[in-house]
C-alpha cells in the first residue's frame, strides 16, 4: 500500500539550532510532494510544494525541501529555527489528483 | 474570511447520538475533501467530493458515515450513533487542483 513515513515523531531544538525533518513515500512513479505545518491552535498550513523542476524548493519562513527520487525522499530542512517554529509539521503525497496521503506528522518544540 | 470555514469548532456529545458537521468550502473551488485527524496520526482521507458528486470513500468511512455536498458548495458531514471511538477532529479542505486548503477542523468528542 501507498504511504508516508516522517522519521521522527518528536524533536526538540534549541533556536538557531539547524532543523531536517525526514519524509519518505512508497509510489512508484510521478508524485507530487507537500509539506504542510500545524501551529498550536491553527489549521494546517502549506508550507512548500513540488511537482517537478528544480528539486529543491523555497517556501515560506525560511524552508526548504530536498526531492531525491532515488531515495524516495522529501526532507525538509531549515537552517537556523526560531522559537516560532514551534508546530507539528507533515509530510503528504498524492499522485496526479489523487487524494493526499499525510505522514503521521513531526511535533518540533524550540526551546527560546 | 475568504477561507475553508468549519461549524461547529467544538462538539461534545452522548455515544448513540448523531452529529452533523458543516464545511464551507473557498467559494471557486470545486474538490472539496473531508479527513479526520486523532492524537498522534496525520490527517486520513474520509472522503471527497468533485462539485457534487462524490467521487471516492475511505474504507474508514463506515455505513454509520455520510457525506453530501448538494449543489456542489457547502458540505456536511453526518455522523449516526456515535461511538467513543469517533472522537476525533474532523477536517474540510478545498482546491482547484494541487494544493488543499484546510479549515480549522470540528472537534468530536463522544462521551
Amino acid at each position: 500500500a501507498q504511504s508516508v513515513s516522517q522519521h521522527n515523531h518528536h524533536v526538540i531544538l534549541s533556536e538557531a539550532a539547524s532543523l531536517e525533518l525526514g519524509c519518505n513515500y512508497s509510489y512508484g512513479g510521478t508524485v507530487n510532494l507537500f509539506w504542510y505545518v500545524q501551529y498550536p491552535g491553527q489549521h494546517l498550513q502549506l508550507l512548500l510544494k513540488y511537482f517537478s523542476g528544480d528539486p529543491l524548493v523555497k517556501g515560506i519562513k525560511g524552508f526548504e525541501a530536498e526531492f531525491i527520487k532515488s531515495k524516495f525522499s522529501f526532507n525538509l530542512r531549515k537552517p537556523s529555527v526560531q522559537w516560532s517554529d514551534t508546530a507539528e509539521y507533515f509530510c503528504a503525497v498524492n499522485q496526479g489528483y489523487s487524494t493526499l496521503t499525510f505522514g503521521k506528522g513531526t511535533m518540533l518544540l524550540v526551546s527560546p | 474570511d475568504t477561507g475553508v470555514s468549519q461549524d461547529p469548532r467544538h462538539k461534545i456529545t452522548k455515544r448513540g447520538q448523531n452529529v452533523t458537521f458543516r464545511c464551507d468550502p473557498i467559494s471557486e473551488h470545486n474538490r472539496l475533501y473531508w479527513y479526520r485527524q486523532t492524537l498522534g496520526q496525520g490527517p486520513e482521507f474520509l472522503t471527497y467530493f468533485q462539485n457534487e458528486a462524490q467521487l471516492e470513500k475511505s474504507r474508514l468511512l463506515s455505513d454509520r458515515f455520510s457525506a453530501e455536498r448538494p449543489k456542489g458548495s457547502f458540505s456536511t458531514l453526518e455522523i449516526q450513533r456515535t461511538e467513543q471511538g469517533d472522537s476525533a477532529m474532523y477536517l474540510c479542505a478545498s482546491t482547484l487542483g494541487g494544493e488543499l486548503f484546510f479549515g480549522e477542523g470540528s472537534r468530536l468528542t463522544v462521551l
